[in-house]
């Protein structure tokens, strides 16, 4: 069945360090591609999203881009802050079940001063 | 602020008791999603309900049941409590379309005391 497989944390880095958290699925069809983020005590809101293979989803410095040849949509950020402490979860949607959505365990990250 | 709207936010209650989670998705949204969020497991899917139909079922105990309403608005219920059932309790909602976003709620935190 569907699924998603993320890198597992926790991750700590220090501010203005280049982020990367690896995502790979396994879906039949054409799934969409999303991350979503929790920050410390709230529900989870959507980061970015992708449609179809290589399109980039983007936002708040944040990138990441569907690709499937390798079945992989890492999240990349050039230069965290202290602020995107936070759990990152990597996420997708089909079709071909329904639209169900599919979650990772989440990555825990700390940025630290 | 989602448009998911979840109560309550906040619960204590003993073990053996029942109790009631109630969630209004954003407007429009057909389908909602029940999760739960613990410490141990993660972000654990429990039920998807589209129109007032159940859609599909994850992991969701015995004890506990859900439905949706015919305003769209959705309850969990969750009976003969026991302590690992303390958890976050997170209701989404989404237009149950292709590529679309599901949307968070902020959670219900109940503690089983």
């Amino acid at each position: 069945g569907d699924s998603v497989t993320q890198m597992e944390g926790p991750v700590t880095l220090s501010e203005e360090a280049f982020l990367t958290i690896n995502c790979t699925y396994t879906a039949t069809g054409y799934p969409s591609l999303f991350w979503y983020v929790q920050y410390p005590g709230e529900g989870l809101q959507l980061l970015l999203k992708a449609t179809k293979a290589d399109d980039k989803g983007s936002n708040k410095g944040f990138e990441a881009t569907y690709r499937k040849e390798t079945t992989s949509f890492h999240l990349e950020k050039g230069s965290v802050q202290v602020s995107d402490s936070a759990v990152y979860f990597c996420a997708l949607s089909s079709p071909n079940t329904g639209n169900q959505f599919y979650f990772g365990t989440g990555t825990s990250l700390t940025v630290i001063p | 602020d989602s448009g998911v709207t979840q109560t309550p936010k906040h619960l204590i209650t003993a073990t053996g008791q029942r109790v009631t989670l109630r969630c209004s998705p954003r407007s429009g949204d057909l389908s909602v999603y029940w999760y739960q969020q613990s410490l141990d497991q993660g972000l654990q899917f429990l039920i998807q309900y589209y129109n007032g139909e159940e859609r599909a079922k994850g992991n969701i105990l015995e004890r506990f049941s859900a439905q949706q309403f015919p305003d769209l608005h959705s309850e969990l219920n969750l009976s003969s409590l026991e302590l690992g059932d303390s958890a976050l309790y997170f209701c989404a909602s989404s237009p149950d379309m292709p590529g679309n976003t599901i949307y968070f709620g902020e959670g219900s935190w109940l503690t089983v005391v």
